[in-house]
């Protein structure tokens, strides 16, 4: 299948700060992302829908001011925590859905992102 | 997108097959049923998707009833390497791509 990474892979910051997450698809384009939130024993939560080229959908209750998603490429899709707190430790996962129309898109995961804020 | 209804854990001996069931009674005509699966602390991995037919490939088959409100995904010699959280999921099929909403999954345990 079709590769998607994510750097990095493992972030500890301080209380206050922003964090970075990018998520790529390395060997296909895809015009839409999606962000997910997993918590410990918990199922993905979805946070975003992010288009190449236009702003991100949120998803109710998930912060667009805290969380910021952009597409610029695509190939490359990117979130920022910003002001980051402990509560928003947690394991974060992009997905790319391969380009073109049709119920044969396929979506894939890229491996993660553990974030721990102290 | 339609609800699934899943087992929250099963256990399945080494080089047997593993048989998931998944409930979706409310299924919708363009909808489609996936599997993914996901190892402990890593991202998800793609399985197998289908509309009705059952569908088979190199790691899985995938059983729908011919009424399509249930399907079972069948893993012919499973490993210890399959031990993961299964989601069964249903999606709107379409030009667009819609969302995929995870439940909670089924704990597959694999053992010796």
């Amino acid at each position: 299948g079709a590769v998607v990474s994510q750097h990095p892979s493992r972030v500890i910051c301080k209380s206050g700060t922003s964090v970075k997450i990018e998520c790529r698809s390395l060997d296909f384009q895809a015009t839409t992302m999606f962000w997910y939130r997993q918590f410990p024993k918990q199922s993905l939560m979805l946070m975003a829908t992010s288009n190449e080229g236009s702003k991100a959908t949120y998803e109710q209750g998930v912060e667009k001011d805290k969380f910021l998603i952009n597409h610029a490429s695509l190939t490359l899709s990117t979130l920022t925590v910003t002001s980051a707190h402990p509560e928003d430790s947690s394991f974060y996962i992009c997905s790319a859905v391969t380009s073109g129309t049709g119920p044969n898109r396929e979506q894939f995961f890229g491996p993660g992102t553990r974030l721990t804020v102290l | 997108d339609a609800k699934t209804t899943q087992p929250p854990s099963m256990d399945c001996a080494e080089g047997r097959a593993a048989n998931l069931p998944c409930n979706h009674s409310t299924i919708s005509g363009n909808e489609y049923v996936y599997w993914y699966r996901q190892i402990h602390s890593q991202g998800p991995q793609y399985i197998i998707h289908g509309l009705k037919n059952n569908e088979t490939n190199e790691m899985a088959s995938l059983i729908i009833t011919e009424d399509r409100k249930s399907s079972t995904l069948i893993l012919p010699h499973a490993t210890l390497r399959d031990t993961a959280v299964y989601y069964c999921i249903v999606r709107r099929g379409g030009t667009s791509y819609g969302k995929l909403t995870f439940g909670q999954g089924t704990i597959l345990t694999v053992h010796p």
